[in-house]
């Protein structure tokens, strides 16, 4: 069965910092998609960043690029140049042809002034 | 254009009582997922409509929890009766038409700002 973990409860940035938020996950399939989703206090969750299997390229949106390591099962997420916005819960998330996510726990980022 | 709006932000009942929770997906998502998070926990599938129709419901715990769609447009879950375990954000998302159980691309979910359940 497919497993997502994120070892990472809470995380800490100075901002104009960079962090790294860990995720691995479980899998037989070949292809299938990462995600990782942002959750600020009481608002809407949304899509960050997302990764194709089949793609050997990092993905990368702006400040937040992914760590993407197919062979060991690792998908982390970099935010460069941290904003006082960033903080958030932060959800890594696994998913294949359907529409069953299968999310870690989350990690909570504080991003300090 | 509009996300997906729940309702309501938070709920807090006594274990017994019915709670109905609701999500407005965004306008032409016939992809309608309900999805929930148990404190500390990961956030964990529950079902998904494709219009109307109950394409999935193999994570609904158990029949206390009925989700409905009529006309295809929003949703509810009740709870009926609530327990304390129920306790945790549940979480609505849409997807639009085709990114269904077939689609081979990568699904994206919009999600809502998930309805808080307390239990008590």
């Amino acid at each position: 069965a497919q497993t997502v973990t994120q070892s990472q409860p809470e995380m800490s940035v100075q901002e104009a910092e960079t962090v790294t938020l860990s995720c691995t996950y479980d899998t037989s399939e070949s292809d299938y998609y990462l995600f990782w989703y942002k959750q600020p206090p009481s608002r809407q969750m949304i899509l960050v960043i997302r990764q194709e299997a089949y793609k050997q390229q990092n993905a990368t949106e702006n400040r937040f690029s992914v760590n993407f390591q197919k062979a060991a099962k690792s998908f982390s997420l970099k935010i460069s140049d941290s904003q006082l916005g960033d903080a958030a819960m932060y959800f890594c998330a696994y998913g294949w042809g359907t529409y069953k996510y299968i999310f870690g726990t989350g990690t909570r980022l504080k991003v300090l002034a | 254009e509009a996300g997906v709006t729940q309702f309501p932000s938070h709920s807090v009942i006594e274990k017994g009582q019915t709670v109905t929770l609701r999500c407005d997906p965004i306008s032409g998502h016939d992809n309608l997922y309900w999805y929930r998070r148990v404190m500390g926990k990961e956030i964990k599938f529950l079902l998904h409509f494709v219009k109307e129709s109950k394409q999935d419901e193999s994570g609904m715990p158990n029949n206390r929890f009925l989700a409905e769609r009529t006309g295809g447009t929003y949703s509810t879950l009740k709870v009926q009766p609530a327990e304390l375990e129920d306790s945790g954000v549940y979480f609505c998302a849409s997807s639009p038409p085709g990114q269904g159980q077939y689609y081979s691309g990568a699904n994206v979910l919009t999600f809502g700002a998930g309805s808080r359940l307390t239990v008590l």
